[in-house]
């Protein structure tokens, strides 16, 4: 079974903080996503990655940038926190454009 | 560009009784599309995909979905639900021609299910 996991389940930090969200896949994907939930928003795409240090712009990715050096490990980071991006963090992860992805089990970030 | 709609932001069925769960999408060409669930403080799960094949699509845990273009609906449904059925359900589109075009998520529905 595919796996994909996220380094933290929970996580309070400050407004202004440095935040680095992690996610790792063992099944070798090329396809690595990152989206934020949020209550009657569903999942929003903040950004996406098609190969080892290649990236794309979603459709929110104002205040993120991420990273990705090698091709099972996929970070997400928030220069610098602040309290609208209080949210649930859903990392995913994909062995081509159409098939179906794959999901951790999501890091509730909770900027104060 | 591709789009989802969700029409029922909450759904409430009793135990034992049909699950439908109504979902329409805009695709300019060819669309993939899936249906997703997410159990309390859990990941997403995939429960059926349709990508231009069979028009009724078999899922999980006993949920269908028929792919209907002339009413560009793929509503999922259930003949009978049970109490671990309920969940936020996310319809998912993704247009085949556009490559790699990720997928586009509907608002999601909370399904209740009442004993």
């Amino acid at each position: 079974d595919v796996k994909v996991t996220q380094s933290s389940r929970y996580l309070v930090k400050r407004t202004g903080e440095k935040v680095f969200l992690e996610c790792v896949q063992d099944m070798d994907h090329e396809n690595m996503f990152w989206y934020r939930q949020d209550p009657g928003l569903g999942l929003r795409l903040i950004y996406f990655s098609y190969d080892v240090k290649m990236k794309e712009k979603g459709d929110i990715p104002e205040g993120y940038s991420v990273s990705r050096e090698k091709k099972e490990r996929f970070s997400l980071i928030l220069e610098s926190a602040s309290t609208n991006q209080t949210s649930m963090y859903l990392c995913a992860s994909s062995l081509g454009a159409l098939v179906s992805q794959y999901f951790g089990p999501g890091t509730r970030l909770l900027v104060l | 560009a591709q789009s989802v709609t969700q029409l029922d932001s909450h759904v409430s069925v009793s135990e034992g009784t049909p699950v439908l769960l109504r979902c329409n999408y805009s695709s300019s060409y060819s669309p993939s599309l899936f249906w997703y669930v997410q159990h309390p403080n859990k990941g997403l799960q995939l429960l059926l995909k349709y990508t231009s094949a069979a028009t009724l699509v078999k899922g999980i845990n006993g949920f269908e979905a028929e792919f209907k273009k002339s009413e560009t609906s793929f509503h999922l449904t259930k003949p009978s639900a049970h109490m671990s059925d309920a969940a936020e359900y996310f319809c998912v589109v993704s247009d085949q021609v556009s490559g790699n075009t990720p997928l586009v998520f509907g608002k999601g529905t909370r399904l209740s299910v009442i004993a």
